[in-house]
């Protein structure tokens, strides 16, 4: 079963609007992470947020976690046409051995 | 610093048929994972390996799945015998296990197509 429900399911913006991405999750974790995936260079690591951390930037990311209502987001600031990919959350659940479970996934697609 | 390496990249077999996947993870991360990603879906682990031992396998259909990571390196994965419902794209992934965070480094997977 899948813990983390991506929303939306696809977005279509135009180079250099912001885009954001929502995860909602099912029980306690210790951590939760988005991964990106394009047909180039497969899935890859973006971002790690840790259950008592509320907010994290990496260049052009900015992830939010709010454990109260188990949802994140994921901004993406001033979109490029390479920012066209899936993306992933993925948690783990605390007490459950590490084990990571991914979303469904949210399509952006970023018109240049 | 070599990523995460799988072979074939794709594969093409008859249902019933057996197949099988190879995966050689990151020098030095002791945790292994195999992840089934069917088409439009997000990656479902399979099983996670901690060094050669089984940390999670709650996924695995054990009737037909099969896994090993002998020598805590390399790590193999096989389909005996295929289903339709088995074609998929099957990741590798690898991580260094700290206490909190584990940030995965995905191969680039192979694509599996059974007819």
């Amino acid at each position: 079963s899948q813990q983390g429900e991506e929303d939306p399911q696809a977005l279509s913006i135009q180079e250099g609007e912001n885009a954001t991405m929502n995860c909602s999750y099912k029980t306690s974790i210790n951590n939760l992470q988005w991964y990106r995936q394009n047909s180039g260079r497969g899935l890859v690591h973006l971002i790690l947020i840790r259950s008592n951390e509320r907010e994290k930037h990496s260049g052009r990311l900015r992830v939010t976690l709010d454990t109260s209502k188990k949802s994140s987001s994921l901004l993406i600031t001033a979109s490029r046409a390479a920012d066209t990919a899936s993306y992933f959350c993925a948690t783990d659940a605390r007490g459950g051995g590490f084990k990571t479970i991914f979303g469904a996934g949210t399509r952006l697609f970023v018109k240049a | 610093e070599a990523g995460v390496a799988q072979s074939p990249r794709y594969k093409i077999i008859e249902k019933r048929q057996s197949v099988a996947f190879w995966c050689n993870p990151i020098s030095g991360h002791a945790t292994l994972y195999w992840y089934q990603q069917i088409l439009g879906q997000g990656p479902k682990l399979l099983i996670q390996f901690q060094n050669n031992g089984v940390v999670d396998d709650s996924q695995l259909p054990k009737d037909r799945f099969s896994a090993e990571r002998l020598k805590g390196v390399d790590s193999t994965l096989k389909i005996q015998p295929a289903k339709l419902e088995d074609s998929a794209v099957y990741l590798c992934a690898s991580s260094l296990r700290t206490s909190d965070a584990n940030e995965q480094f995905f191969g680039p997977g192979t694509r599996l197509t059974v007819l």
